[in-house]
């Protein structure tokens, strides 16, 4: 079946650390979208890639970075460099048409020890 | 920075009962407004995905409203069933813009 895989389902950072979230569709979509959802907040988008080898901020970019090397891959690495990064993180992806709805993955829990 | 409410934050419904909420979002330069559904330890499933004024969509007991003139869709439920239990997402997509702004959620739990 086709869908997106985000792994792992938890994750733990020690201060610090840089973890990568993984996130990776089988659906042939060409944009990949990454979100930070907190308690009582909307996803509030991080970083999105329309096509393979380019990427853009979203409106939470600081901290995070992301790569897009392959179509169907689209991995997130949190840094050092951000300060609250305990949170529940979706990534989705979609067709290249514009009024397609976003597919998601079952997201990654990320909590700092 | 685009601002998408929606209201209620949660609201609590017997089963059998026919519920509505709201999501408000800018009412100029318009594409596309998207609702999903979210439930708990699932991934967020696509509803409906809405571009004309005037919209109406169903699927099964739940259908959309779009007025893009003054900014607003509402999501209905009709006849709730312990199974609608989930958090209901509204997104705005604005002309020429390549993300959606999400709305922070309609927690919508049915009591049976």
């Amino acid at each position: 079946d086709g869908g997106i895989t985000q792994s792992p389902k938890y994750l733990f950072r020690k201060e610090g650390q840089n973890v990568t979230l993984s996130c990776e569709q089988n659906l042939n979509h060409d944009a990949m979208y990454w979100y930070r959802q907190d308690p009582g907040q909307g996803l509030r988008l991080i970083y999105y890639s329309q096509i393979v080898n380019d990427f853009q901020k979203g409106d939470i970019a600081e901290g995070y970075s992301v790569s897009r090397e392959k179509k169907e891959s689209f991995p997130l690495t949190v840094t050092s460099a951000q300060k609250n990064p305990t949170a529940f993180y979706l990534c989705a992806s979609t067709t290249g048409y514009s009024n397609q709805p976003q597919h998601f993955g079952d997201g990654t829990r990320l909590s700092i020890l | 920075i685009l601002n998408v409410e929606q209201s209620p934050q949660s609201l609590h419904v017997q089963e059998g009962d026919s519920t509505n909420f709201t999501c408000s979002f800018p009412s100029s330069n318009f594409y596309a407004l998207h609702w999903y559904r979210w439930e708990t330890a699932k991934s967020p499933e696509a509803l409906f995905v809405m571009t004309l004024n005037g919209d109406e969509k169903k699927k099964g007991r739940i259908s959309a409203t779009l007025n893009t003139k003054e900014g607003y869709s509402y999501l209905y439920i009709k006849g709730s069933q312990p199974e609608d239990s989930a958090t209901y997402l509204c997104a705005f997509k604005g002309q020429g813009a390549q993300k959606l702004v999400f709305g922070q959620g309609t927690r919508l739990t049915i009591n049976p």
